[in-house]
This record gives C-alpha cells, sequence and structure tokens, in this order.
C-alpha cells in the first residue's frame, strides 16, 4: 500500500546549523510529494510541494527534491532559524486532485539560539 | 481571506455520549476532507467530499462515525457513542476543484473522558 515514512525526532540543532529530515515513500504510479509544518498552536501550514520525478519544491529557505529512483522526498534548510522551530510532515497524494493526504508521522525541530 | 475553520476549538465529553465537530472551509472550495490526528502522529484520513456528496469514506474506522455536507460548504462530523479511543484531534481541509494543494484548520481537540 501507499505510506509514507520519516525520521524520527526530535531534531535539536543551534542556530544557523543545516537542516536534513528525511523522507521515503512507498506508492503505486506517481504521487504527488508534500511537506506540511505545524508551528507550536498552529495548524497544519504547506510549506512545499513537488509533483513529478526531479522537480524541486521550495519556500522560506527550506527545499526538498522528489528523487523518483530513491523514493525519497527529503526536507533541507542550510541555516536554520529558532523560528523553524515546528513539527514537520511529509505527505504523498496518490489520487491527484480527487485524492487525499498520506502522512508521516512527523518529526519535531527545535533549534536553540 | 479567511481560511478553514473548525467549530469547537475543544471538545470534552463522557464517553458513550454523542459529538459534532463542524467545518467551515474556504470560502468556493468544493472538496472538503477530514482528518483525525493522534498524539505523536501524522493526519490520518477519514473521508473527503466533492460537493455534497461523500466521493470517499473508506477512512472512517468503524460505523459510530459519520460526516455530512448538505449544501456543499459547511460539514459536520457526527460521531456516536464516543469511546476513549476516539480521543484525537480532528482536522478538517479544503481544496479547490482540480488543485491538490490542501488547506488546513486549526482542528477540535476532542477529549472522551
Amino acid at each position: 500500500g501507499n505510506s509514507v515514512t520519516q525520521m524520527e525526532g526530535p531534531v535539536t540543532l543551534s542556530e544557523e546549523a543545516f537542516l536534513t529530515i528525511n523522507c521515503t515513500y512507498t506508492a503505486t504510479g506517481y504521487p504527488s510529494l508534500f511537506w506540511y509544518v505545524q508551528y507550536p498552536g498552529e495548524g497544519l501550514q504547506l510549506l512545499l510541494k513537488a509533483t513529478k520525478a526531479d522537480d524541486k519544491g521550495s519556500n522560506k529557505g527550506f527545499e526538498a527534491t522528489y528523487r523518483k529512483e530513491t523514493t525519497s522526498f527529503h526536507l533541507e534548510k542550510g541555516s536554520v532559524q529558532v523560528s523553524d522551530s515546528a513539527v514537520y510532515f511529509c505527505a504523498l497524494n496518490y489520487g491527484g486532485s480527487q485524492g487525499n493526504l498520506i502522512f508521516g508521522k512527523g518529526t519535531k525541530l527545535s533549534v536553540k539560539p | 481571506g479567511a481560511g478553514v475553520s473548525q467549530t469547537p476549538s475543544n471538545k470534552v465529553t463522557e464517553k458513550g455520549k454523542y459529538v459534532e465537530l463542524r467545518c467551515d472551509p474556504i470560502s468556493g472550495h468544493t472538496a472538503l476532507y477530514w482528518y483525525r490526528q493522534s498524539l505523536g502522529q501524522g493526519p490520518e484520513f477519514l473521508i473527503y467530499f466533492q460537493g455534497t456528496g461523500a466521493a470517499d469514506d473508506s477512512g472512517l474506522p468503524n460505523d459510530r462515525f459519520f460526516a455530512v455536507r448538505p449544501e456543499g460548504s459547511v460539514s459536520t462530523l457526527k460521531i456516536q457513542r464516543t469511546e476513549r479511543g476516539d480521543s484525537a484531534v480532528y482536522l478538517c481541509a479544503s481544496s479547490l476543484q482540480g488543485e491538490e494543494t490542501q488547506y488546513f484548520g486549526p482542528g477540535t481537540r476532542l477529549l472522551v473522558l
């Protein structure tokens, strides 16, 4: 079946450190891939997405590249800030505009000043 | 513009009681989704509406759960004979027709005592 696996947290980094959160997926066909972020006390927000192989999604300094050969969509940021502290969810959509999202378990990131 | 809103933000009930959770999608969004998020987990799909009809209800855990969207806008998730295991955050999301990106509400935190 379709599933998403992401690295377990929590992840604790110092400000300006490099961030990688790993995400791999299992899916039939060619899903779209997403990263959602949940800041403390707030709802889920779309961070970035990629809809086909080799696409790179980017937003707010975060990037992720859709790698079909490794079935991965790792999230990266070159220099994290305290304000990036949040829970990050990797997700896939295999049904196009009529599909529901399948989420990973989430990775909590804490950035220390 | 206004985002997805959900009411109530918190609901405490006793085992065996009936509850209704409401979702107001973004105006003009024809697709509406319900998810359930247990502590430490990613959201899990429950049901998807396209307009007034439930296009996919495969995620509803059992027949105690039911959802309606009679006029194609507001949706209500109904849980009968609540159990302690139903305690979770219930999330609603909406999207434009033909679009994959889903916009999430802040959720309703349900606690069954």
